[in-house]
């Protein structure tokens, strides 16, 4: 139980262009949900919170209007880069918090590519 | 910043125990231990987790210290698929706690 579902888990984009990632809670419902970046070969780093039906909580140092966080609904957030640069190419990790024994669930990620 | 310090690399023989070692000097009376793991380019993995009781799971068992202070993961028989980055973590109980990942511990099993 406690499926997190991500969605792309791959994409290659224009400079310039931007990308949506999914990540849906599939049997349980996620009224906190978690954004990561991983760099190779580095730890993940925590972008921001999203809550659902309220503005996300970003982490210092994550510029919220390239990085926009959609949380809609109870089952749904989304994490748009906008006006995406080679340097936003990274490995985009989702997570939510169950309420089961075991807290959190991560998704599978996103790998994305700017060229 | 994350608040817990762990080894950067460790290598465990294949059949053998592997104990991943993990110091939370500062852990607060309501933060739970939490570890993780994470095989390459996959998102990672719930292991186990406890507050100041050990636990033991499928997968493996976890030791915290009287003083909670430290703790140590063991697999009790390292395989070669449990070849990853271990993630020990500390976060408080709310309903909004944060994961904050530091740098792991990237566990070779080797045959």
């Amino acid at each position: 139980g406690a499926v997190v579902s991500q969605h792309p888990s791959r994409v290659i984009c224009k400079s310039g262009t931007s990308v949506k990632i999914e990540c849906r809670s599939l049997d349980f419902q996620a009224t906190t949900m978690f954004w990561y970046r991983q760099f190779p070969k580095q730890s993940l780093m925590l972008m921001a919170t999203s809550n659902e039906g309220s503005k996300a909580t970003y982490e210092q140092g994550v510029e919220k209007d390239k990085f926009l966080i959609n949380h809609a609904s109870l089952t749904l957030s989304t994490l748009t880069v906008t006006s995406a640069h080679p340097e936003d190419s990274s490995f985009y990790i989702c997570s939510a918090r169950t309420g089961a024994s075991y807290g959190y669930t991560f998704g599978s990620g996103t790998r994305l590519t700017v060229v | 910043d994350a608040k817990t310090t762990q080894p950067t690399s460790m290598d465990c023989a294949e059949g053998r125990a592997a104990n991943l070692p993990c110091n939370h000097s500062t852990i607060s009376g309501n933060e739970y231990v939490y570890w993780y793991r994470q095989i390459h380019s996959q998102g990672p993995q719930y292991i186990i987790h406890g507050l100041k009781n050990n636990e033991t799971n499928e997968m493996a068992s976890l030791i915290i210290t009287e003083d909670r202070k430290s703790s140590t993961l063991i697999l009790p028989h390292a395989t070669l698929r449990d070849t990853a980055v271990y993630y020990c973590i500390v976060s408080g109980s709310s309903n909004t706690g944060k994961l904050i990942f530091g740098q792991g511990t990237t566990l070779q099993v080797k045959p």
